[in-house]
């Protein structure tokens, strides 16, 4: 148990939806980063924030937000969804950007 | 763009084979991991290697990377069922440092080791 938890474990939704997903990091941990695994792309870095700020972006799609609420738990927000988006979204934790990562089990996201 | 080139993509092997899997790029890395991930769960780090031509041992598993910091390998001797699963190299930043979390992920290469 990795002590990042996520929620929920699964999700399906239509195209054209909005979802959240959760994510909480382990105790004491300021970072949060929020990935994607697909099939075809691999994993992929999606965004990181610290402490409740955005520090850095990856491949995120401009219908994608995320934010780090003050008690470091984090949102990862997906709209206008398309089939495409269909994946698992991982979240991961560490006390500083020079520590290890530490991943959630992941949210599985299917949109038909 | 950073890319990392993961081989082979699977590997199949009797129990008590030797493999290794390499992890391939054109960019320098400040640092290379490599995480195993299993069905259903996150990817889990093994190690991380930050000094070319660094070495790392983890009981039977063998992590090098290489000098110039392009490129690292994972030798498993005498695998075990128990080693099957979902192997991932990451590479962090470019030379120079930075965070460790913004990843660089490999495709993966799936290893299943038959008893």
């Amino acid at each position: 148990d990795s002590g990042v938890t996520q929620t929920p474990k699964h999700l399906i939704t239509a195209t054209g939806q909005r979802v959240t997903l959760r994510c909480s990091p382990r105790s004491g941990d300021l970072s949060v980063y929020w990935y994607q695994q697909s099939l075809d792309q691999g994993l992929q870095f999606l965004i990181h924030y610290y402490n409740g700020e955005e520090r850095a972006k990856g491949n995120i799609l401009e219908r994608f937000s995320a934010q780090q609420f003050p008690d470091l738990h984090s949102e990862l927000n997906l709209s206008s969804l398309e089939l495409g988006d269909s994946a698992l979204y991982f979240c991961a934790s560490s006390v500083t950007r020079l520590s290890p990562l530490h991943f959630g089990n992941g949210t599985r996201l299917t949109v038909t | 763009t950073q890319l990392l080139e993961q081989s082979p993509q699977f590997l199949s092997i009797q129990e008590g084979e030797n493999l290794t899997v390499y992890c391939n790029s054109s960019s320098v890395f400040s640092s290379l991991q490599w995480y195993r991930q299993e069905p259903g769960e996150g990817p889990v780090l093994l190690v991380t290697v930050v000094t070319g031509g660094e070495v790392k041992k983890l009981k039977r598993l063998t992590f090098q990377f290489g000098d110039a910091r392009k490129d690292s390998s994972l030798h498993i001797t005498a695998a075990q069922p128990g080693d099957t699963g979902l192997y991932l190299c990451a590479g962090a930043g470019s030379a120079g440092g930075t965070s460790y979390g913004k990843l660089t992920f490999g495709q993966g290469t799936i290893l299943t080791v038959h008893p």
